[in-house]
């Protein structure tokens, strides 16, 4: 399978511990995205590399919330002291750099902070 | 924040009748683009129009796009139970170049 890939798919966890969510792109995709979708709501815009470098980050994206990619290939999305408001579909998404606009989504984390 | 707004919010039909959904958004755009969603999983992207395109068809698929006001339009026709899911308007702003804003989404149940 050369899709987008995320893991793990589903993630229980109790407020206050640390979760971290993997993303692998579509390799030869340069540019990577974090999406929070909460339930009823669409997809919002957290943060995105262009290879390791991460170039924008969403005010959505507290000091709680890291992302790193540090050989430009897979991600990383860490959450500290998870809150039950973070409970949410964690998405993922890569694209082309020449074509930014057309990205391609992973199957998501879905959090769950009880 | 989400810039689309689909309208309407849950829309139930009969196999075989045709779905409209439609979707407005706030600002100056370089393409609109709609995506479905399975419950609880993934996006699937179905089409995309530019800014200086009015209508695009794609199998079963036909969206329209009006940039003076702001409103694009995804018909489905023939519907099928399959085609039961949500589905998102996604707008990439002009002069941007990092993300696609998402509407809240219309929820689609076709009914065998």
């Amino acid at each position: 399978d050369t899709g987008v890939s995320q893991d793990p798919r589903h993630k229980i966890t109790k407020r206050g511990q640390n979760v971290t969510f993997r993303c692998d792109p579509i390799s030869e995709h340069n540019r990577l995205y974090w999406y929070r979708q909460t339930l009823g709501q669409g997809p919002e815009f957290l943060t995105y590399f262009q290879n390791e470098a991460q170039l924008e980050k969403s005010r959505l994206l507290s000091d709680r919330f890291s992302a790193e990619r540090p050989k430009g290939s897979f991600s990383t999305l860490e959450i500290q002291r998870t809150e039950q408001g973070d409970s949410a579909m964690y998405l993922c998404a890569s694209s082309p750099r020449d074509v930014s606009y057309e990205q391609y989504f992973g199957p998501g984390t879905r959090l769950t902070v009880t | 924040s989400q810039q689309g707004e689909e309208d309407p919010q849950a829309l139930s039909i009969q196999e075989g009748e045709n779905a409209t959904m439609n979707c407005s958004y706030k600002t100056s755009i370089n393409n609109l683009q709609w995506y479905r969603q399975n419950s609880g999983r993934g996006l699937v992207h179905l089409i995309l129009i530019r800014s200086n395109e009015r209508e695009k068809h794609s199998g079963r698929l036909r969206v329209t796009l009006d940039t003076s006001k702001k409103s694009s339009s995804l018909l489905i026709t023939a519907s099928r139970a399959a085609d039961t899911a949500s589905y998102f308007c996604a707008t990439w702003e002009t002069g941007a170049n990092s993300k696609l804003t998402f509407g809240k989404g219309i929820t689609l149940s076709v009914r065998p």
